[in-house]
Protein backbone atom coordinates (compact mmCIF):
# COMPACT_ATOMS: atom_id res chain seq x y z
CA UNK A 1 0.00 0.00 0.00
CA UNK A 2 1.00 3.30 -0.50
CA UNK A 3 1.56 5.65 2.01
CA UNK A 4 -0.18 8.47 -0.04
CA UNK A 5 -2.72 7.64 -2.64
CA UNK A 6 -4.93 8.98 -4.50
CA UNK A 7 -7.08 8.02 -7.83
CA UNK A 8 -4.81 9.22 -10.89
CA UNK A 9 -8.17 10.07 -12.72
CA UNK A 10 -8.68 11.59 -15.26
CA UNK A 11 -11.71 13.10 -14.17
CA UNK A 12 -13.01 14.78 -17.16
CA UNK A 13 -15.74 17.09 -15.75
CA UNK A 14 -18.08 19.82 -17.77
CA UNK A 15 -17.15 23.58 -16.81
CA UNK A 16 -19.37 24.83 -13.71
CA UNK A 17 -19.37 20.99 -12.45
CA UNK A 18 -18.42 19.99 -8.99
CA UNK A 19 -15.54 17.94 -8.29
CA UNK A 20 -14.70 16.00 -5.44
CA UNK A 21 -10.92 13.86 -4.97
CA UNK A 22 -10.07 12.09 -2.06
CA UNK A 23 -6.36 10.82 -0.85
CA UNK A 24 -5.68 8.14 1.93
CA UNK A 25 -2.64 8.18 3.88
CA UNK A 26 -0.97 5.54 5.80
CA UNK A 27 0.25 6.92 9.27
CA UNK A 28 -2.54 7.95 11.83
CA UNK A 29 -0.65 10.08 13.45
CA UNK A 30 0.37 12.53 10.49
CA UNK A 31 -0.06 16.41 11.22
CA UNK A 32 0.16 18.33 8.35
CA UNK A 33 -2.00 18.04 5.23
CA UNK A 34 -1.97 20.08 1.53
CA UNK A 35 -3.03 20.30 -1.72
CA UNK A 36 -0.93 21.46 -4.00
CA UNK A 37 -1.50 21.81 -8.08
CA UNK A 38 0.93 20.90 -11.01
CA UNK A 39 0.30 22.38 -14.16
CA UNK A 40 1.55 20.77 -17.33
CA UNK A 41 5.25 20.51 -17.07
CA UNK A 42 5.35 22.80 -14.59
CA UNK A 43 6.33 22.85 -10.95
CA UNK A 44 4.12 22.03 -8.14
CA UNK A 45 2.76 24.87 -6.16
CA UNK A 46 0.68 25.05 -3.13
CA UNK A 47 -3.52 25.37 -3.62
CA UNK A 48 -4.20 25.24 -0.03
CA UNK A 49 -3.32 23.75 3.72
CA UNK A 50 -5.88 21.42 4.88
CA UNK A 51 -6.95 21.99 8.35
CA UNK A 52 -8.68 20.03 10.90
CA UNK A 53 -11.97 22.01 10.88
CA UNK A 54 -11.98 21.82 7.47
CA UNK A 55 -11.43 25.39 5.14
CA UNK A 56 -12.32 26.76 2.56
CA UNK A 57 -10.74 29.33 -0.23
CA UNK A 58 -13.35 30.43 -2.87
CA UNK A 59 -14.38 27.78 -4.89
CA UNK A 60 -12.26 25.25 -3.20
CA UNK A 61 -12.85 23.31 0.25
CA UNK A 62 -10.65 21.16 1.59
CA UNK A 63 -11.31 18.64 4.30
CA UNK A 64 -9.85 15.87 7.06
CA UNK A 65 -11.35 12.69 8.23
CA UNK A 66 -8.55 11.63 10.70
CA UNK A 67 -10.88 8.57 11.85
CA UNK A 68 -10.81 7.09 8.13
CA UNK A 69 -7.20 9.30 7.32
CA UNK A 70 -8.18 10.68 4.20
CA UNK A 71 -8.53 14.14 3.09
CA UNK A 72 -10.61 15.34 0.17
CA UNK A 73 -10.96 18.28 -1.81
CA UNK A 74 -14.16 20.17 -3.43
CA UNK A 75 -13.83 22.30 -6.24
CA UNK A 76 -17.10 23.84 -7.13
CA UNK A 77 -17.97 25.81 -10.33
CA UNK A 78 -15.03 24.41 -12.32
CA UNK A 79 -13.30 26.54 -14.64
CA UNK A 80 -11.35 25.92 -17.56
CA UNK A 81 -8.21 27.27 -15.86
CA UNK A 82 -8.89 24.42 -12.86
CA UNK A 83 -7.60 21.70 -15.29
CA UNK A 84 -4.18 20.73 -14.32
CA UNK A 85 -2.84 17.38 -11.96
CA UNK A 86 -4.08 17.52 -7.86
CA UNK A 87 -1.37 16.63 -5.53
CA UNK A 88 -2.45 15.24 -2.07
CA UNK A 89 0.69 15.94 0.44
CA UNK A 90 1.27 14.40 3.92
CA UNK A 91 3.68 15.41 6.52
CA UNK A 92 3.52 11.94 7.22
CA UNK A 93 6.04 11.59 10.24
CA UNK A 94 5.96 14.76 11.60
CA UNK A 95 9.07 16.01 10.86
CA UNK A 96 10.50 18.68 8.39
CA UNK A 97 12.27 16.07 6.51
CA UNK A 98 10.16 15.80 3.94
CA UNK A 99 6.73 15.88 2.63
CA UNK A 100 5.18 12.78 1.36
CA UNK A 101 3.70 13.28 -2.11
CA UNK A 102 1.04 11.54 -3.78
CA UNK A 103 0.85 10.59 -7.15
CA UNK A 104 -1.46 13.09 -8.15
CA UNK A 105 -5.20 13.38 -9.76
CA UNK A 106 -5.35 14.98 -12.98
CA UNK A 107 -8.35 16.92 -13.75
CA UNK A 108 -9.44 18.44 -17.09
CA UNK A 109 -12.71 20.88 -17.20
CA UNK A 110 -14.42 20.91 -20.63
CA UNK A 111 -15.95 23.66 -22.30
CA UNK B 1 11.53 38.78 -4.90
CA UNK B 2 13.18 35.96 -6.86
CA UNK B 3 11.66 32.48 -6.46
CA UNK B 4 13.58 28.92 -6.56
CA UNK B 5 15.73 28.60 -9.73
CA UNK B 6 17.34 25.78 -11.11
CA UNK B 7 19.64 25.13 -13.79
CA UNK B 8 20.11 23.70 -16.72
CA UNK B 9 15.90 23.61 -17.55
CA UNK B 10 17.13 20.71 -19.92
CA UNK B 11 19.88 18.30 -20.08
CA UNK B 12 20.69 15.66 -22.14
CA UNK B 13 23.49 13.35 -21.48
CA UNK B 14 24.83 10.05 -22.22
CA UNK B 15 24.57 6.99 -20.71
CA UNK B 16 27.63 6.28 -18.31
CA UNK B 17 28.62 10.31 -18.12
CA UNK B 18 28.07 12.51 -14.71
CA UNK B 19 25.86 15.32 -14.19
CA UNK B 20 25.28 18.70 -11.97
CA UNK B 21 21.98 20.05 -10.97
CA UNK B 22 22.18 23.48 -9.49
CA UNK B 23 18.99 24.80 -7.33
CA UNK B 24 19.41 28.30 -6.21
CA UNK B 25 16.69 28.52 -3.50
CA UNK B 26 15.00 31.65 -2.05
CA UNK B 27 17.36 33.71 -0.10
CA UNK B 28 16.58 33.10 3.68
CA UNK B 29 15.05 30.00 3.05
CA UNK B 30 16.99 28.00 5.34
CA UNK B 31 15.44 24.48 4.37
CA UNK B 32 16.15 22.60 0.99
CA UNK B 33 14.93 19.88 -0.65
CA UNK B 34 15.86 17.58 -3.80
CA UNK B 35 12.80 15.76 -5.60
CA UNK B 36 12.44 13.65 -8.56
CA UNK B 37 9.55 12.82 -11.02
CA UNK B 38 9.11 10.34 -13.24
CA UNK B 39 7.12 10.09 -16.25
CA UNK B 40 3.27 10.20 -14.50
CA UNK B 41 4.39 9.81 -11.13
CA UNK B 42 4.48 11.60 -8.04
CA UNK B 43 7.83 12.95 -6.48
CA UNK B 44 10.30 11.03 -5.10
CA UNK B 45 12.01 12.76 -2.10
CA UNK B 46 16.05 12.47 -2.54
CA UNK B 47 17.14 14.63 0.10
CA UNK B 48 16.72 17.58 2.87
CA UNK B 49 19.17 20.26 3.84
CA UNK B 50 18.34 22.03 6.88
CA UNK B 51 20.63 24.75 8.26
CA UNK B 52 24.38 23.66 9.22
CA UNK B 53 22.87 20.29 10.34
CA UNK B 54 23.91 16.82 8.32
CA UNK B 55 21.56 16.31 5.45
CA UNK B 56 19.27 13.57 5.46
CA UNK B 57 19.94 11.22 2.31
CA UNK B 58 17.58 9.06 3.07
CA UNK B 59 15.97 8.93 -0.29
CA UNK B 60 18.92 9.13 -2.95
CA UNK B 61 18.09 5.96 -4.42
CA UNK B 62 22.11 5.05 -5.46
CA UNK B 63 25.04 5.67 -4.17
CA UNK B 64 25.60 7.53 -7.82
CA UNK B 65 23.89 9.50 -6.29
CA UNK B 66 24.80 13.10 -4.14
CA UNK B 67 24.47 16.27 -3.34
CA UNK B 68 25.94 19.35 -1.56
CA UNK B 69 24.60 22.61 -0.47
CA UNK B 70 27.58 25.43 -0.08
CA UNK B 71 27.11 28.36 2.54
CA UNK B 72 24.43 26.77 3.24
CA UNK B 73 22.19 28.54 0.01
CA UNK B 74 22.98 26.89 -3.54
CA UNK B 75 22.70 23.68 -3.71
CA UNK B 76 24.03 20.98 -6.49
CA UNK B 77 23.27 17.48 -7.13
CA UNK B 78 25.22 14.99 -9.00
CA UNK B 79 24.03 11.98 -10.70
CA UNK B 80 27.38 10.10 -12.07
CA UNK B 81 27.53 6.99 -14.23
CA UNK B 82 24.02 8.04 -15.48
CA UNK B 83 21.17 5.70 -16.34
CA UNK B 84 18.97 5.83 -18.33
CA UNK B 85 16.72 5.05 -15.44
CA UNK B 86 17.78 8.27 -14.37
CA UNK B 87 15.68 10.54 -16.80
CA UNK B 88 13.08 12.34 -15.07
CA UNK B 89 12.50 15.78 -13.80
CA UNK B 90 14.86 17.20 -10.71
CA UNK B 91 12.66 19.65 -8.45
CA UNK B 92 14.31 21.92 -6.08
CA UNK B 93 11.78 23.48 -3.03
CA UNK B 94 12.90 25.29 -0.49
CA UNK B 95 11.36 26.50 2.93
CA UNK B 96 11.81 29.06 5.26
CA UNK B 97 11.67 27.26 8.24
CA UNK B 98 10.64 24.40 10.12
CA UNK B 99 7.90 21.32 9.39
CA UNK B 100 4.49 22.36 8.07
CA UNK B 101 5.51 24.85 5.67
CA UNK B 102 4.66 26.15 2.12
CA UNK B 103 7.56 24.33 -0.12
CA UNK B 104 8.48 26.72 -3.19
CA UNK B 105 9.45 24.96 -5.94
CA UNK B 106 11.84 25.49 -8.76
CA UNK B 107 10.63 25.09 -11.83
CA UNK B 108 12.64 21.90 -12.47
CA UNK B 109 15.46 20.56 -14.55
CA UNK B 110 14.21 17.79 -17.10
CA UNK B 111 17.07 15.54 -17.67
CA UNK B 112 16.81 12.81 -20.18
CA UNK B 113 19.72 9.97 -20.75
CA UNK B 114 19.83 8.40 -23.86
Amino acid sequence: RKEVEQDPGPFNVPEGATVAFNCTYSNSASQSFFWYRQDCRKEPKLLMSVYSSGNEDGRFTAQLNRASQYISLLIRDSKLSDSATYLCVVNLYGSARQLTFGSGTQLTVLP
Amino acid sequence: GAGVSQSPSNKVTEKGKDVELRCDPISGHTALYWYRQSLGQGLEFLIYFQGNSAPDKSGLPSDRFSAERTGGSVSTLTIQRTQQEDSAVYLCASIQGGAGETQYFGPGTRLLVL
